[in-house]
Formats: structure tokens, C-alpha cells, sequence
């Protein structure tokens, strides 16, 4: 079965860092991604880790270990706008099919 | 590009209706995908397709039925629309080599 959790909401101030884990078990595994998506709108990509390690992007990093079934998600020096849920999903490597998890509601405070 | 776009935008169906919910991506993607959003939860896949004349179920497809006849396109027909069935509904399309699915506007539909 495919089983994917993240916590359903999280907190945080303006220009802090925020860490949103990700722990997955699947019956396959070709690659973790993980979306944003502002209330009412679609998912949009921000990133794709398919090997262990950090992958870093600007303010956000993500990184994987794939023997723990572990991902986070890392927001650096967090905006207003930053405010929204993070998608974490898993790639079982059928046809590209992508397993979500239940989404993270990220609020930013000032 | 106008990448992939959904019609209708909004959709109330009275109990027993049924529609087509309409995607087309302009991308020349293979792989296209619908997917249902409940309120506060992620999203669940419905069907998928990797190819014109390919369909296969996803992780919830009862109550829906799709075809591909083109690339471009990807319809979702619900027959006897029941209250369950309200939810955003997202199409995406993705390129075998490249894992990224580019996601529709989405359509939000209420069964009463």
C-alpha cells in the first residue's frame, strides 16, 4: 500500500526558517516531489529529489533519505506570500503516477 | 502556451446529473491525469493515461469514466453525480522523461 504523512499545519514568523517533514512507505519509488498550493489554486513544482541529500533552490532546499522513508521540505527567510500548503507526493514509477500526501497549511506571521 | 486548461471553472449538479469535466493541455505531453481534492487533504488520483487510446485506474475512479482520443485532450465524464462526488477536480499532464506534472486551474464541483 502506499502511505504518505505530514503534519497538517504548521506556524511560523516572517524571516524565520520552517522545516516540513515528509515520511512516506510505498511500493515503489522513482523520486519525491513537493508542490506548493495557495488556497483556491492549482499545485505548482518546486522540487525533486530522486537520491539522497540536500537539494537547494534559492530560499527552499529539500532533501531525502531513501532508506529512512524521510524528506523535508526547508523554507529559508519566510515571506507573507510563502503562506500556503506544501504537497509532499511520491513517484511509484507507474505511467508517472504521483501518490500525495494530506498537505502541510503553512501560516506566516508577522 | 496556454499549458492546461479545464472547463468548467464552477459546476453546481443536482444528485443523479451527469457532465464531462473538459481538459486540454497544448504541451504535447503523453502522460495526462485527473485528480479529485477534498477540502484540507491532498490530492487523490482518479485516472491516468499514458498515451491516446491508453487509459488506467487510479487510486479512486469509481463513479467516473475517461477517454483519450487525442494527445491534447482528456475528458472526465461523472455519471449519476451523488453528493460524495463534491470536490476541486485537477487535471495535469507530464512527458515520460520528465517527472514535473504541470497542473490545470481545476474545476469546483457541488452535488446537492
Amino acid at each position: 500500500g502506499q502511505n504518505i504523512d505530514q503534519p497538517t499545519e504548521m506556524t511560523a514568523t516572517e524571516g524565520a526558517i520552517v522545516q516540513i517533514n515528509c515520511t512516506y512507505q510505498t511500493s515503489g519509488f522513482n523520486g519525491l516531489f513537493w508542490y506548493q498550493q495557495h488556497a483556491g489554486e492549482a499545485p505548482t513544482f518546486l522540487s525533486y529529489n530522486v537520491l539522497d541529500g540536500l537539494e537547494e533552490k534559492g530560499r527552499f532546499s529539500s532533501f531525502l533519505s531513501r532508506s529512512k522513508g524521510y524528506s523535508y521540505l526547508l523554507l529559508k527567510e519566510l515571506q507573507m506570500k510563502d503562506s500556503a500548503s506544501y504537497l509532499c507526493a511520491v513517484n511509484n514509477n507507474a505511467g508517472n503516477m504521483l501518490t500525495f500526501g494530506g498537505g502541510t497549511r503553512l501560516m506566516v506571521k508577522p | 502556451n496556454a499549458g492546461v486548461t479545464q472547463t468548467p471553472k464552477f459546476r453546481i449538479l443536482k444528485i443523479g446529473q451527469s457532465m464531462t469535466l473538459q481538459c486540454t493541455q497544448d504541451m504535447n505531453h503523453n502522460y495526462m491525469y485527473w485528480y479529485r481534492q477534498d477540502p484540507g487533504m491532498g490530492l487523490k488520483l482518479i485516472y491516468y493515461s499514458v498515451g491516446a487510446g491508453i487509459t488506467d485506474k487510479g487510486e479512486v475512479p469509481n463513479g467516473y469514466n475517461v477517454s483519450r482520443s487525442t494527445t491534447e485532450d482528456f475528458p472526465l465524464r461523472l455519471e449519476l453525480a451523488a453528493p460524495s462526488q463534491t470536490s476541486v477536480y485537477f487535471c495535469a499532464s507530464s512527458n515520460p522523461g520528465s517527472y514535473e506534472q504541470y497542473f490545470g486551474p481545476g474545476t469546483r464541483l457541488t452535488v446537492t
